[in-house]
C-alpha cells in the first residue's frame, strides 16, 4: 500500500546532541514537508522540498537541517542549536502542480515522531 | 491576529448531535482544508474545497468565499469522531505555505 512512514514513533535524546527522523513516501509525490507541532498551536513548516536535491525554508527552519537525496526519502536532523527541540514532528508529501503550485493538493501526512530531549 | 481562526477551541457533545466547526480565514484564498488528527496524532485529509459544499458521509464541508468563512459539519456523531479537527487555508499570493488553524478538540460522549 501507499503511505508515508515515520521512524521512530517516539525518540528519546539528550540535550545538545543531534538527531535525524526519517521520513519515507512511496506514493511517488514530488513535495515533502515537515512540520512541527507543540500542544494548543498549530502546525508551523520547518522545510518543504518541491523536488530532488532542492528544499526551502520554512517558518522556523533555524536549528534544523534537511536532504533530498532521493525522491521517497526527506530526513529532517535536529541540531543542537535547536533551543526548544521537544514536540511532535510531521512529515508529510504532496503532489506538485504544473503551475508551481503545490497548495492545490491535499497532503499526506506520516504517524508523527515525538521527539523529548532532556 | 492570526490569518485563520477555529471555533470553537474544544467541544463536546453527546452521541447523535449535530456537530459544527467553524473557520474564518483573513486572507484571498484558492483552497481551504479541512484535516482530522487522530489521538494517536496520525492526521488525514477530510476535504479540499474552492467553493460551494462537498460530502463525505457524514461529513459536510461548506465555505463561502465572501465571507471568508468555512464550516464542518457531523451528522449522527459518533464516539469515533473524536479528534482534532484541523482548517488549513491555501493563501492565493501563496510561497507554498499553508496557514494552519489551531484545531477544534472534539469529544464525543457515548
Amino acid at each position: 500500500d501507499g503511505g508515508i512512514t515515520q521512524s521512530p514513533k517516539y525518540l528519546f535524546r539528550k540535550e545538545g546532541q543531534n538527531v535525524t527522523l526519517s521520513c519515507e513516501q512511496n506514493l511517488n509525490h514530488d513535495a515533502m514537508y515537515w512540520y512541527r507541532q507543540d500542544p494548543g498551536q498549530g502546525l508551523r513548516l520547518i522545510y518543504y522540498s518541491q523536488i530532488v536535491n532542492d528544499f526551502q525554508k520554512g517558518d522556523i527552519a533555524e536549528g534544523y537541517s534537511v536532504s533530498r537525496e532521493k525522491k521517497e526519502s526527506f530526513p529532517l536532523t535536529v541540531t543542537s542549536a535547536q533551543k526548544n527541540p521537544t514536540a511532535f514532528y510531521l512529515c508529510a508529501s504532496s503532489r506538485w502542480g504544473l503551475a508551481g503550485t503545490i497548495n492545490s493538493y491535499e497532503q499526506y501526512f506520516g504517524p508523527g515522531t515525538r521527539l523529548t530531549v532532556t | 491576529k492570526n490569518e485563520v481562526e477555529q471555533s470553537p477551541q474544544n467541544l463536546t457533545a453527546q452521541e447523535g448531535e449535530f456537530i459544527t466547526i467553524n473557520c474564518s480565514y483573513s486572507v484571498g484564498i484558492s483552497a481551504l482544508h479541512w484535516l482530522q488528527q487522530h489521538p494517536g496524532g496520525g492526521i488525514v485529509s477530510l476535504f479540499m474545497l474552492s467553493s460551494g459544499k462537498k460530502k463525505h458521509g457524514r461529513l459536510i464541508a461548506t465555505i463561502n468565499i465572501q465571507e471568508k468563512h468555512s464550516s464542518l459539519h457531523i451528522t449522527a456523531s459518533h464516539p469515533r469522531d473524536s479528534a482534532v479537527y484541523i482548517c488549513a487555508a491555501d493563501p492565493m499570493d501563496s510561497n507554498y505555505q499553508l496557514i494552519w488553524g489551531a484545531g477544534t478538540k472534539l469529544i464525543i460522549k457515548p
